[in-house]
C-alpha cells in the first residue's frame, strides 16, 4: 500500500529565503506525482506535475525534482513571498495496480513572515 | 475555460438524512475522481469514474456511499442515513484523460452533519 510522508510538517520562515519542501512515498512504481497548494477553506491547486520519466519541473519560483527509484520529491521554493502562504501537498498516482486516484500526503503547512 | 464546479459548498444535514454532492468536470473532461478530507486528516481516495462507468471505487466506503457519473449533467456523490463522521470537505477533481495527466481540482462541498 502506497503511503506518501512529508517533512516538515510546518515551516515559518522570514520572507525573501529560498525553502525546501520534501516528500517521500514508498511504492516507486507510480505514473507521476503532483504538488499542489491549499488555502485554507479552499480548494486545491495544481502546481507542478512530474511524469515517472522526468527529473524535475519548473514553474517561476518553483521548481520540483523527483527521484523514483529511491521515493523522494523536493519542491523549492526561491525568494519566498507571504503570499506563498499555504498547506502544500505532495501526491503520487501510482502504476502497480492499486487505487487508480492521488495518493496523498498529509502536507507541509508554510508560514511566510512578511 | 470554467474549473471544475462544485455545487452546494456547504451542505449541512441532520443525522440520518441524504446527502447529494454535486460536480460539473472541466470542459472536454471525461475523467472524474472524489476525494474526502477528514478534520486533521490528508485527503482520502474514494472512487474514480468515466462517463456511464465506474472504474474504481476501492476508497469508498462499502454502506451508504455511491457515486454516479452520467451521460448527461454532474456526478453525483450520494450519502444515505449520514453520520457525524460523514462530516469532511468532499472534493471533486476531473482530467482530460488518465494516470498521466494532471488533476484539476474543484472547490469542495464541506458537509456538516448535526
Amino acid at each position: 500500500k502506497q503511503e506518501v510522508t512529508q517533512i516538515p510538517a510546518a515551516l515559518s520562515v522570514p520572507e525573501g529565503e529560498n525553502l525546501v519542501l520534501n516528500c517521500s512515498f514508498t511504492d516507486s512504481a507510480i505514473y507521476n506525482l503532483q504538488w499542489f497548494r491549499q488555502d485554507p477553506g479552499k480548494g486545491l491547486t495544481s502546481l507542478l506535475l512530474i511524469q515517472s520519466s522526468q527529473r524535475e519541473q519548473t514553474s517561476g519560483r518553483l521548481n520540483a525534482s523527483l527521484d523514483k527509484s529511491s521515493g523522494r520529491s523536493t519542491l523549492y521554493i526561491a525568494a519566498s513571498q507571504p503570499g506563498d502562504s499555504a498547506t502544500y501537498l505532495c501526491a503520487v498516482r501510482g502504476s502497480g495496480g492499486g487505487a487508480d486516484g492521488l495518493t496523498f500526503g498529509k502536507g507541509t503547512h508554510l508560514i511566510i513572515q512578511p | 475555460n470554467a474549473g471544475v464546479m462544485q455545487n452546494p459548498r456547504h451542505l449541512v444535514r441532520r443525522r440520518g438524512q441524504e446527502a447529494r454532492l454535486r460536480c460539473s468536470p472541466m470542459k472536454g473532461h471525461s475523467h472524474v475522481y472524489w476525494y474526502r478530507q477528514l478534520p486533521e486528516e490528508g485527503l482520502k481516495f474514494m472512487v474514480y469514474l468515466q462517463k456511464e462507468n465506474i472504474i474504481d471505487e476501492s476508497g469508498m466506503p462499502k454502506e451508504r456511499f455511491s457515486a454516479e457519473f452520467p451521460k448527461e449533467g454532474p456526478s453525483i456523490l450520494r450519502i444515505q442515513q449520514v453520520v457525524r463522521g460523514d462530516s469532511a470537505a468532499y472534493f471533486c477533481a476531473s482530467s482530460p484523460r488518465t494516470h498521466t495527466d494532471t488533476q484539476y481540482f474543484g472547490p469542495g462541498t464541506r458537509l456538516t452533519v448535526l
